[in-house]
């Protein structure tokens, strides 16, 4: 089975501060993990993915996420959160050796104030 | 990125009548596509999967005769919502995968349904 958990349904930030989402995830074999961004009433755009390599991966918009294996996590980052930041953030994860596709996490809103 | 087009954004109908929403890959062919449904402020919950050229496969509790899906193109999927209610008012978003299977996948910009 594989699953993942954003443990944070609210992220409140100043705009300039960092800004960290996490994300942890349960897989049987090897993760394939993901970041998307929801603005409302769209879909989804993609940010970034881990498969394999770095454990650093960078993406779009300046956002950063680094995977941890032995703590199964893959927190989203960003050095300067900016106002327009403010959406919905998931998780996603698929077990490379599951035949199941993405399995997303509930979602964490993400506010920069100004 | 790739780039997939749903269509219509928006949709109103009334209790009772069907609803055929389309998606297309406009610069991939995509064998697969996945059709979602979201509740608000939740997470995307995967409906189904569309195979070109055979049967969709649904998820647990998804019913096959109430969501429709035709997958008649490289192209091409259409999830049809049949004799639709309040209930089935819903934001519904399809994907497709370009490419290899550890690519990302490419969202359209969904599809508001409200039933009245």
């Amino acid at each position: 089975a594989q699953s993942v958990a954003q443990p944070e349904d609210q992220v409140n930030v100043a705009e300039g501060n960092p800004l960290t989402v996490k994300c942890t995830y349960s897989v049987s074999g090897n993760p394939y993990l993901f970041w998307y961004v929801q603005y409302p009433n769209r879909g989804l755009q993609f940010l970034l993915k881990y498969i394999t390599g770095d454990n650093l991966v960078k993406g779009s918009y300046g956002f950063e996420a680094e995977f941890n294996k032995s703590q199964t996590s893959f927190h989203l980052k960003k050095p300067s959160a900016l106002v327009s930041d403010s959406a919905l953030y998931f998780c996603a994860v698929r077990d490379t050796g599951s035949a199941r596709q993405l399995t997303f996490g509930s979602g964490t809103q993400l506010t920069v104030l100004p | 990125g790739a780039v997939v087009s749903q269509h219509p954004s928006w949709v109103i109908c009334k209790s009772g009548t069907s609803v055929k929403i389309e998606c297309r890959s406009l610069d991939f062919q995509a064998t697969t596509m996945f059709w979602y449904r979201q509740f608000p402020k939740q997470s995307l919950m995967l409906m189904a999967t569309s195979n070109e050229g055979s049967k969709a496969t649904y998820e647990q509790g998804v019913e096959k005769d109430k969501f429709l899906i035709n997958h008649a193109s490289l192209t091409l999927s259409t999830l049809t919502v049949t004799s639709a209610h309040p209930e089935d008012s819903s934001f519904y978003i399809c994907s497709a995968r370009p490419g290899e299977n550890t690519g990302e996948l490419f969202f359209g910009e969904g599809s508001r349904l409200t039933v009245l």
